[in-house]
């Protein structure tokens, strides 16, 4: 079955850094969103994006659906310290089910 | 509006016991799916209903699980004879594709333990 690969798997920053992560896909997706996840809560969406090349920001989240189909990043700027959980990826590539990615959990060192 | 709701929010049950979760998906929203998050683990698809189409069960990890959505609306999950490995978190969404595109909206999950 299709699968997302997401990467990093954690990251370790200091408050104000930038963070990037992205995931990518052996199969064309038509349909990429990100998601953040609190410790205790569901996850909540952040950024839709349905075309190839689209580059969409939401704040300080800024998140482009590749070219290829097969991949999307998502970065953050200037992070806080309610930036901190888990951001997963996840993507459509037709039957109605979405493929989430592994996620990438997010620390912030004080 | 209101979000997804599910309840109970936490569930501790003795194996081999029944349970039964809910959920309340937002008004209006044709699809609801069904996910298992066991702890630090991604999420694991279970099951999908759209409309009134037969629901796509083939997340279900075993015939010990089954899903019903009645009138369209509230959904309930029961796991029959509980293992200690269905202890997870289980997560509802739903999402009134083809308007909102695919986007799904979770509600926080129900924490099952089973000891």
């Amino acid at each position: 079955g299709q699968q997302l690969n997401q990467s990093p798997q954690s990251m370790f920053i200091q408050e104000g850094e930038d963070v990037s992560m992205n995931c990518t896909s052996s199969s064309i997706f038509n349909t990429w969103l990100w998601y953040k996840q609190d410790p205790g809560e569901g996850p909540v969406l952040l950024i839709a994006l349905y075309k190839a090349g689209e580059l969409t920001s939401n704040g300080r989240l800024t998140a482009q659906f590749g070219i290829t189909r097969k991949d999307s990043f998502l970065n953050i700027s200037a992070s806080i310290p309610s930036d901190v959980g888990i951001y997963f990826c996840a993507g459509y590539f037709g039957n109605e089910k979405l493929t989430f990615g592994t996620g990438t959990r997010l620390t912030i060192i004080p | 509006g209101a979000g997804v709701s599910q309840s109970p929010s936490n569930k501790v049950t003795e194996k081999g016991k029944d349970v039964e979760l809910r959920c309340d998906p937002i008004s209006g929203h044709t699809a609801l799916y069904w996910y298992r998050q066991s702890l630090g683990q991604g999420l694991e698809f279970l099951i999908y209903f759209q409309g009134n189409s037969a629901p796509d069960k083939s997340g279900l990890p075993s015939d010990r699980f089954s899903a019903e959505r009645t009138g369209g609306s509230v959904s309930t999950l029961t796991i029959q004879r509980t293992q200690q490995e269905d202890s997870a978190v289980y997560l509802c969404a739903s999402s009134s594709p083809p308007e909102t595109g695919y986007e799904q909206y979770f509600g926080p999950g129900t924490r099952l333990t089973v000891t």
